[in-house]
């Protein structure tokens, strides 16, 4: 069965310094992996997806993420942090032995000083 | 503006009650979900439907049930067989679900419910 982990629930960062916010999958089979960011009290939005095509992944809000199958890792960067991107971020992946459904990671929140 | 509504955005209920959320998607999407949020465990499937009039129990359906009657309605019960019913409540649809396992899950804005 397939699985995430994000490493670290909190990460904290300056503004305009690197984000690198971490996701391990396990999967037996390819997987389809997934990023999705929440604000406080709202719903999940997609940020990207790989789905086995390009191993580097562009999103929205200039954030992207690699995916690295030898390192079973899929972590998101953004070169420069904004007030804007504090929020939860989810990593996921796709269930395929169980109709496609999403397992997701427990979370990381991302704070940004001033 | 095509989108997924949840109502209510916050509920309160008794002990021993049951209480229903709404969930309405104007996308025409097949399939929707249901995930319930508690701080620092991620999202966890309640129920999903990948057709109208058919559903399938997720990781955590105990205490919970819910009707698919029309494509575009996708109401959850929660029980009072829910122990721990106090949680954040998503909503989310994709265009084919199973038959697509790429399909991007959208989500609503949620139900915060409080159980007194």
């Amino acid at each position: 069965a397939q699985s995430v982990t994000q490493l670290g629930s909190h990460v904290s960062v300056s503004e305009g310094a690197l984000v690198l916010l971490r996701c391990n999958y396990s999967s037996s089979v390819p997987p389809y992996l997934f990023w999705y960011v929440q604000y406080p009290n709202q719903g999940l939005q997609l940020l990207l997806k790989y789905t086995s095509a390009a191993t580097l992944v562009k999103g929205i809000n200039g954030f992207e993420a690699e995916f690295k199958k030898s390192e079973t890792s899929f972590h998101l960067t953004k070169p420069s942090a904004h007030m804007s991107d504090a929020a939860e971020y989810f990593c996921a992946v796709s269930d395929r032995g169980s109709q496609g459904n999403l397992i997701f990671g427990k979370g990381t929140k991302l704070s940004v000083k001033p | 503006d095509g989108g997924i509504t949840q109502s209510p955005k916050y509920l309160f209920r008794k002990e021993g009650q049951n209480v229903t959320l709404s969930c309405e998607q104007n996308l025409n999407h097949d399939a929707m979900y249901w995930y319930r949020q508690d701080p620092g465990q991620g999202l966890r499937l309640i129920y999903y439907s990948q057709i109208v009039n058919d559903f399938q129990k997720g990781d955590i359906a105990e205490g919970y049930s819910v009707s698919r009657e029309k494509k575009e309605s996708f109401p959850l019960t929660v029980t009072s067989a829910q122990k721990n019913p106090t949680a954040f409540y998503l909503c989310a649809s994709s265009i084919e679900g199973a038959l697509l396992s790429t399909d991007t899950q959208y989500f609503g804005p949620g139900t915060r419910l409080t159980v007194l």
